[in-house]
């Protein structure tokens, strides 16, 4: 089993649509999670950390189930501008701080 | 602006060559990765350096070697090149442990 996973998609949605992915990981004494956000061809960039209490940032909204081993993001009101492939990622546990990226999902917004 | 460059962009070359792909931050970041991403496996951590003169094998680092003699730079080095190294790769830095990591462009290599 991989030690994080994301559905690949691809999520084909309108302009204006709430969209929301999920991830799991198998560690569950992670403690720090991201989204990465990867245009095609382009290097990976943090879109936002996930708290363990939830936080937003504009219309990008990040939660964290700790039972059931999950981190969420959502999108509201999508622009074209979002479509990318967005990357889970989770700190390792083993005091490397190595990150452990999924593979991603891929997020196609159309007019 | 702070940055962190790759180069080459593209690199072709032939099995048993060794190359090297350099990687260079202004940023002064301690921290440095090299990652390579292939379809369906995301980004797989290859070395990782903390400091000067430490380096430190990834997931994936058969084949690779890299050295950190100052803070700006960490080259990657194949050894022999291998037609399963064809890969794109992302080098990155980070101040802290579980701070963000900036990537740089990434260099395209294609093993013939």
């Amino acid at each position: 089993r991989k030690e994080v996973e994301q559905d690949p998609g691809p999520f084909n949605v309108p302009e204006g649509a709430t969209v929301a992915f999920n991830c799991t990981y198998s560690n569950s004494a992670s403690q720090s999670f991201f989204w990465y956000r990867q245009d095609c061809r382009k290097e990976p960039k943090l879109l936002m950390s996930v708290y363990s209490s939830g936080n937003e940032d504009g219309r990008f909204t990040a939660q964290l189930n700790r039972a059931s081993q999950y981190i969420s993001l959502l999108i509201r009101d999508s622009k074209l501008s979002d479509s990318a492939t967005y990357l889970c990622v989770v700190i390792a546990m083993d005091s490397s701080y190595k990150l452990i990226f999924g593979s991603g999902t891929r997020l196609l917004v159309r007019p | 602006d702070a940055e962190i460059t790759q180069s080459p962009r593209h690199k072709i070359t032939e099995t048993g060559r060794q190359v090297t792909l350099a990687c260079h931050q202004t940023w002064n970041h301690n921290n440095m990765f090299w990652y390579r991403q292939d379809l369906g496996h995301g980004l797989r951590l290859i070395h990782y350096s903390y400091g000067v003169q430490d380096t430190n094998k990834g997931e994936v680092s058969d084949g690779y070697s890299v050295s950190r003699s100052n803070t700006e730079d960490l080259p990657l080095t194949l050894e022999s090149a291998a037609s399963s190294q064809t890969s794109v790769y992302f080098c990155a830095s980070s101040e802290g442990g579980e701070d963000e990591q900036y990537f740089g462009p990434g260099t395209r290599l294609t093993v013939t």
